[in-house]
């Protein structure tokens, strides 16, 4: 069964401090991966992509990593903000049965709930 | 250019009752799909759409019912409200989900209640 893992649950930080997430999934045929944010009460937001052949992708203060590999992605935030308090999710892209065909299925991970304060 | 717009936001409803969540986008996105969020799970795929008149289940349809007349309305039915349909609902949508890496964009979500 396709499956995404994240770890920690949740983290506290000091603002200004760097924090990284995990994700681990055993999602196969893999075809991308991408991080959403979601605040409290709000919907998923999107804050990068990557496809098998991308390592490292960043969008601003965030920096996302992947190793098809070993499976597994991580989530950099440096010098966080109080701004940066949410749900972190880690959303993994399987190949259609038949490519061009088909709909890709997306498995979501349980979420990281990061709170950063003062 | 307003996104995903859902529609209620909160809602109380009884058990049995019916009821329908509307979602509508202004970007011709062609794929469209309604999930849900549960408390300590990942969202999970109630419905989607890949165009209109073209809608398939997903992981848990049980008790919903959607149709795509349109390709900015993607409507979520509640067909008789159960306590077990407590949860957030999320409709999202993309210009095509048979293509990797088209950015996915959510709603704000709709509250959901059933006493």
């Amino acid at each position: 069964k396709n499956q995404v893992e994240q770890s920690p649950q949740s983290l506290i930080i000091l603002e200004g401090k760097n924090c990284t997430l995990q994700c681990n999934y055993t999602v196969s045929p893999f075809s991308n991966l991408r991080w959403y944010k979601q605040d409290t009460g709000r919907g998923p937001v999107s804050l990068t992509i990557m496809t098998f052949s991308e390592n490292t992708k960043s969008n601003g203060r965030y920096t996302a990593t992947l190793d098809a590999d070993t499976k597994q992605s991580s989530l950099h935030i440096t010098a966080s903000q109080l701004s940066d308090s949410a749900s972190y999710i880690c959303v993994v892209s399987v190949v259609p049965f038949r490519e061009g065909a088909g709909s890709y299925q997306l498995t979501f991970g349980k979420g990281t709930k990061l709170s950063v304060i003062p | 250019n307003a996104g995903v717009t859902q529609t209620p936001k909160f809602q109380v409803l009884k058990t049995g009752q019916s009821m329908t969540l509307q979602c509508a986008q202004d970007m011709n996105h062609e794929y469209m799909s309604w999930y849900r969020q549960d408390p300590g799970m990942g969202l999970r795929l109630i419905h989607y759409s890949v165009g209109a008149g073209i809608t398939d289940q997903g992981e848990v349809p049980n008790g919903y019912n959607v149709s795509r007349s349109t390709t900015e309305d993607f409507p979520l039915r509640l067909l008789s409200a159960a306590p077990s349909q407590t949860s957030v609902y999320f409709c999202a949508s993309s210009y095509s989900i048979r293509e990797s890496g088209n950015t996915i964009y959510f709603g704000e979500g709709s509250w959901l209640t059933v006493v």
